[in-house]
């Protein structure tokens, strides 16, 4: 059975500095992963995915994700934070079966 | 623009009063999913179809059920409310079911009284 593992429940930066969302799956056979954000009383809203080829993915508003395969992670990235980028974020993978769900980190960018 | 929708956005009932909860989508996608998500947890998913196909997951209870009358919309019907189920539903369309990503609806948020 695949699942995520996403360590940190809350993620603390101040604007400006870089952040790091981590991620850690299992799954059998070839991971396809995907990161989604939460905003309050929203739906998730798509930022990137990992498929095949180059390990370092790049996404919507700047973030970006490295796919480590010895280390079965899927660290979401960006070099600089905005206020605006505080929100609920998911790791997701899909293996055998439709996608499942990390459980959130709640990232808090304070300006 | 090409989007997915709920309706309505917060629906409230009374523990045990049936209630539908309706999405549709115009990006003619296969599939579509119905998740519930409690308190900002991991969206659980409930069910899907694969165009007419429908796929329950193992441990979705008995009191959910699912539509699909056409590609456009899908409904989720909760027979028997209970306390416990009072949560944010959502709804995600994809092209297909292999790596394509999924487009999440704004949500409905049920209350239960």
């Amino acid at each position: 059975a695949q699942s995520v593992a996403q360590p940190e429940d809350q993620v603390n930066v101040a604007e400006g500095n870089p952040l790091t969302v981590k991620c850690t799956y299992s799954v059998s056979g070839n991971p396809y992963l995907f990161w989604y954000v939460q905003y309050p009383n929203r739906g998730l809203q798509f930022l990137l995915k990992y498929i095949t080829g180059d390990n370092l993915v790049k996404g919507s508003y700047g973030f970006e994700a490295e796919f480590n395969k010895s280390q079965t992670s899927f660290h979401l990235k960006k070099p600089s934070a905005l206020v605006s980028d505080s929100a609920l974020y998911f790791c997701a993978v899909r293996g055998n079966t439709p996608l499942v769900f990390g459980k959130g980190t709640r990232l808090s960018v304070i300006a | 623009d090409a989007m997915v929708i709920q309706n309505p956005r917060y629906q409230v009932t009374q523990f045990g009063k049936p209630v539908t909860l309706s999405c549709s989508q115009t990006l003619n996608h296969n599939v579509m999913y119905w998740y519930q998500q409690k308190s900002s947890q991991a969206p659980k998913l409930l069910f899907h179809y694969y165009d007419k196909d429908f796929n329950n997951e193992a441990d979705t209870p008995d009191n959910f059920q699912s539509r699909r009358p056409n590609t456009s919309f899908c409904f989720l019907d909760i027979r028997s409310p209970g306390l416990g189920d009072a949560a944010m539903y959502l709804c995600a369309t994809s092209r297909n079911r292999d790596y394509n990503e999924q487009f999440f609806g704004p949500g409905t948020r049920l209350t239960v009284l």
